[in-house]
C-alpha cells in the first residue's frame, strides 16, 4: 500500500528565513503528488500539485516543490517565509494504476514563523 | 457561493450511542471523500465514492458507515463499534474520481465521546 511520510513534525522559523519541508512516498508507479496547507481555524486548501512535465512545480503564495522521482521525493520550498505561513502543511499522492481513488496523506508539519 | 457543508461544527456522544455526521456540497462534484485528523497522525481515509449509490472502504472503515444516496450528500455515522471516536473529522469533494484538480474541504465536525 502506498505510504507518505514528513520527516519534519514541527518546524521553527524566523522571518525571511528558507523554508524546505520534506515529504517522501512509497509506491514505485505513477503518482500525482500535492501539498496542501491547513491555516489556523481554515479550512485545508491546495498549496500545489503535480502529474506530469517540469518537475519543478510552483504554487501559490510564492511557494514550489520538486519531484525527484528517484528519490520518490516532493519537497515543499520557499526562499523568505513569512509571519502569515505558520500554518500546517501536509504532502499526499495519489497513484495512478491501483485500485484506490483517493489521496493518501502525510502526518503533516506545523510550520511556526516566529516575527 | 459553492462549498462543502460539514455539520455539526462539534458534536458530543456518549458511549454506545451511534451519531451521523452531515456532509453537503453544492459544487456538482462526482467524488466525495471522510478522512479523520488526529494530531500527529494527518488525515486518515475513512471512505470515499466516486459515484451516487456507490462507496469503498479506506483505510480506517471499521466502526463507520456512509451511504451516498444523491450527489450532493455524503453522511458518515460513527457507530458504536468505533473504539476511539474522538477526533476532527474533514469531508471532501473533488470534480472526479482522479482528484487532479485538488479536494475541496469542508470545515470539519469535531466529535467529542463523554
Amino acid at each position: 500500500a502506498q505510504s507518505v511520510s514528513q520527516h519534519n513534525h514541527h518546524v521553527i522559523l524566523s522571518e525571511a528565513a528558507s523554508l524546505e519541508l520534506g515529504c517522501n512516498y512509497s509506491y514505485g508507479g505513477t503518482v500525482n503528488l500535492f501539498w496542501y496547507v491547513q491555516y489556523p481555524g481554515q479550512h485545508l486548501q491546495l498549496l500545489l500539485k503535480y502529474f506530469s512535465g517540469d518537475p519543478l512545480v510552483k504554487g501559490i503564495k510564492g511557494f514550489e516543490a520538486e519531484f525527484i522521482k528517484s528519490k520518490f521525493s516532493f519537497n515543499l520550498r520557499k526562499p523568505s517565509v513569512q509571519w502569515s505561513d505558520t500554518a500546517e502543511y501536509f504532502c499526499a499522492v495519489n497513484a495512478e494504476d491501483t485500485g484506490r481513488r483517493a489521496l493518501t496523506f502525510g502526518s503533516g508539519t506545523r510550520l511556526q514563523v516566529q516575527p | 457561493d459553492g462549498g462543502i457543508t460539514q455539520s455539526p461544527k462539534y458534536l458530543f456522544r456518549k458511549e454506545g450511542q451511534n451519531v451521523t455526521l452531515s456532509c453537503e456540497q453544492n459544487l456538482n462534484h462526482d467524488a466525495m471523500y471522510w478522512y479523520r485528523q488526529d494530531p500527529g497522525q494527518g488525515l486518515r481515509l475513512i471512505y470515499y465514492s466516486q459515484i451516487v449509490n456507490d462507496f469503498q472502504k479506506g483505510d480506517i472503515a471499521e466502526g463507520y458507515s456512509v451511504s451516498r444516496e444523491k450527489k450532493e450528500s455524503f453522511p458518515l455515522t460513527v457507530t458504536s463499534a468505533q473504539k476511539n471516536p474522538t477526533a476532527f473529522y474533514l469531508c471532501a469533494s473533488s470534480i472526479d474520481g482522479q482528484g487532479r484538480n485538488g479536494y475541496t474541504f469542508g470545515s470539519g465536525t469535531r466529535l467529542t465521546v463523554v
